[in-house]
């Protein structure tokens, strides 16, 4: 099936600093990638979709400088928290859907646990 | 506006018990997908199900069964014979079809499922 992971598993750092999290597609071309936040004990929220090659939507309320999402290639997006502050920890999962991966179903990473000092 | 409605926060059975988890559903779409992830405790959604708006069939898969009802917006979960390692977080979400919305996934927000020995 779709592989898709990421890296880190998890990281923690330093207020103010930023965090970079890698989405990698192992065995399919994402045309596709999107990038959720968990916070502990609630549900999965988008916070953008990128398609390859092109700037990233962000959904209401990301703010876009913060969550810097780069989808350079069919394989990888990355994900960066820039300046990153205590309120920003939680679960950063991906997804990808490529045209030869079932089309329309999104395969999801493993997550990323980030925890800010 | 898509919405999906778990209403049960938290269910707890007894191992060997059948269990049952509620989806609501509200779409305007006339042709959608409806989803069932499994988070455990690790954090990695592990997908169940896909299901398409015209499809009503019932599905079955082990111990795992979906009731689709469109009259109703209802996708429901039953899992017969619950076991220990059936306990985890369950998500329903749904899918617009549209290629043009990159298929995006809204989420319930989850039940989590405590299966006592």
């Amino acid at each position: 099936g779709a592989v898709v992971s990421q890296h880190p598993s998890r990281v923690i750092c330093k207020s103010g600093t930023s965090v970079k999290i890698e989405c990698r597609s192992l065995d399919f071309q994402a045309t596709t990638m999107f990038w959720y936040r968990q916070f502990p004990k609630q549900s999965l929220m988008l916070m953008a979709t990128s398609n390859e090659g092109s700037k990233a939507t962000y959904e209401q309320g990301v703010e876009k400088d913060k969550f810097l999402i780069n989808h350079a290639s069919l394989t990888l997006s990355t994900l960066t928290v820039t300046s990153a502050h205590p309120e920003d920890s939680s679960f950063y999962i991906c997804s990808a859907r490529g045209a030869l991966a079932g089309g329309n179903e999104q395969f999801f990473g493993p997550g990323t646990r980030l925890t800010v000092l | 506006a898509q919405k999906v409605t778990q209403a049960q926060t938290e269910i707890s059975v007894v191992e060997k018990e059948d269990v049952t988890l509620d989806c609501v559903y509200e779409t305007r779409d006339t042709t959608y997908y409806l989803f069932w992830y499994k988070q455990p405790p690790s954090g990695e959604l592990v997908f169940l199900i896909r299901r398409n708006s015209f499809d009503e069939q019932n599905e079955i898969s082990g111990r795992y069964s979906w009731n689709f009802q469109k009259s109703t917006s209802s996708f429901n979960f039953t899992i017969t014979a619950s076991q220990v390692v059936d306990s985890a977080v369950y998500f329903c979400a749904l899918s617009e079809a549209s290629g043009g919305s990159n298929y995006k996934l809204t989420f319930g927000k989850g039940t989590l499922l405590t299966v006592n020995p």
